[in-house]
């Protein structure tokens, strides 16, 4: 069974500070790696898809990499703000059965603290 | 990104009532959709997969008589919490998908039984 695991679980650093969010999981066989956002009661905003086939994807000041083959991920983040401040969780995706994408798996998330 | 709105975004019920959730993708077909629980500092968990017309595949401890999935069209599914309990009292999250594109996520929804 796929499971997600998110280090630190919780980090608190000044503002302006670059930063990275480690996921690691345990089947190297996924469809697609993705990060998101949740604030605090709400929904999730999805930051950045990994297909199995890439090592990165950058967004903004985002920058996400993976290495199948040690089922890791980190979450680039950099010159931190404030407004950044949210829960980031890692969810891998595996192949099912019939060759197309299953349901996500989540990490219980990394909860980043910017001070400003 | 293609929207998927869900609502409502929240309830509060009584005990050993039922509660219903929609979610809609707006501009996409869902041929897809998936139905996840959040519990306080927890991960969010896949509870039931559903494709259009079929009848939901549930992840192992989710009860299939107390979490109805409907997913009669190509736009909507619903999820009806059956005779709710404190315990049941969570944060619903449904996502969708078009085939195998990546899946979008709708606002949640907070149910609180009282």
């Amino acid at each position: 069974k796929q499971e997600v695991t998110q280090i630190p679980a919780a980090l608190s650093v000044p503002e302006g500070e670059n930063l990275v969010l480690n996921c690691s999981f345990t089947d190297s066989a996924i469809y697609n790696l993705q990060w998101f956002r949740q604030d605090p009661g709400k929904g999730l905003t999805s930051l950045l898809l990994i297909q199995s086939s890439q090592r990165e994807q950058t967004s903004g000041r985002l920058n996400a990499s993976l290495d199948k083959s040690s089922g890791r991920s980190t979450l680039y983040i950099a010159a931190s703000q404030p407004g950044d401040s949210a829960t980031y969780l890692c969810a891998v995706i595996l192949p099912n059965s019939g060759g197309g994408a299953d349901g996500l798996t989540f990490g219980k998330g990394t909860h980043l603290i910017i001070q400003p | 990104g293609a929207v998927v709105s869900q609502h409502p975004s929240w309830v509060i019920c009584k005990s050993g009532t039922s509660v219903k959730i929609e979610c809609r993708s707006l501009d996409f077909q869902a041929t897809t959709m998936f139905w996840y629980r959040q519990f306080p500092k927890q991960s969010l968990m896949l509870m039931a997969t559903s494709n259009e017309g079929s009848k939901a595949t549930y992840e192992q401890g989710v009860e299939k008589d107390k979490f109805l999935i409907n997913h009669a069209s190509l736009t909507l599914s619903t999820l009806t919490v059956t005779s709710a309990h404190p315990e049941d009292s969570s944060f619903y999250i449904c996502s969708a998908r078009e085939m195998n594109t990546e899946a979008f996520f709708g606002q949640g929804t907070r149910l609180t039984v009282v």
